[in-house]
């Protein structure tokens, strides 16, 4: 198994630019989601998807839109990109919402908006 | 507001044992998680706790005190590839996911 796969690894911007960040899972997960990384900070939830054809807000959605239209894939579009958006992105994954459901991550986009 | 507290860098011996601390406050408590994070790498899932306790898995051990809102991740006999970055995160009475921004632990020969 691939587990979740996420592409691409490394992206570099102009503001105001747009770009998807893919990403897809192998597991048959109902739950994936989207955080971002930045240093000094805890993970920050993006959007979040508990099935095909839901998507949720998290903490910090604004400028960026999700779609779930199958199980498996779960992208994010960045829609003009700020340079505030300069961040390490991940996506995860996990069987349910339930509290002891573990999330699987994947290896990670470093994006740079200039 | 919702808070998960972790000091920031720790610094070790290899073959030692240290111990990583975690307070937190949320609105409600499912879940106390602790990932392991190398440079550059994804965050991978190491343990689990919900009920009051010790849990022990090889050499590492995650504590946690739901009074107290506090937890501790023991790493025993460490070895240098255990230099990486230590996530807590706790799920709050929504599911969520709250999480510490990590303990740096470096290892010295």
């Amino acid at each position: 198994n691939a587990g979740v796969t996420q592409t691409p690894k490394f992206q570099v911007l102009k503001t105001g630019q747009s770009m998807t960040l893919q990403c897809a899972q192998d597991m048959n997960h109902e739950y994936m989601s989207w955080y971002r990384q930045d240093p000094g900070m805890g993970l920050r939830l993006i959007h979040y998807s508990v099935g095909a054809g839901i998507t949720d807000q998290g903490e910090v959605p604004n400028g960026y839109n999700v779609s779930r239209s199958t199980t498996e894939d779960f992208p994010l579009r960045l829609l003009s990109a700020a340079p505030s958006q300069t961040s390490v992105y991940f996506c995860a994954s996990s069987a349910g919402e339930g509290g002891n459901e573990k999330l699987f991550f994947g290896s990670g986009t470093q994006l740079s908006v200039l | 507001g919702q808070n998960i507290d972790q000091p920031t860098e720790m610094t070790a011996t290899e073959g030692a044992i240290v111990q990583i601390n975690c307070t937190y406050q949320t609105s409600g408590f499912n879940g106390l998680f602790w990932y392991q994070q190398h440079a550059g790498e994804a965050p991978t899932f190491l343990s689990y706790n919900v009920l009051d306790g010790l849990e022990e898995k090889g050499r590492f051990s995650s504590f946690l005190s739901r009074s107290k809102g506090y937890s501790y991740l023991l790493l025993k006999e460490l070895q240098m590839k255990d230099s990486a970055s230590y996530l807590c995160a706790v799920k709050d009475s929504n599911y969520q996911l709250i999480w510490g921004a990590g303990t740096k632990l470096i290892i010295k020969p």
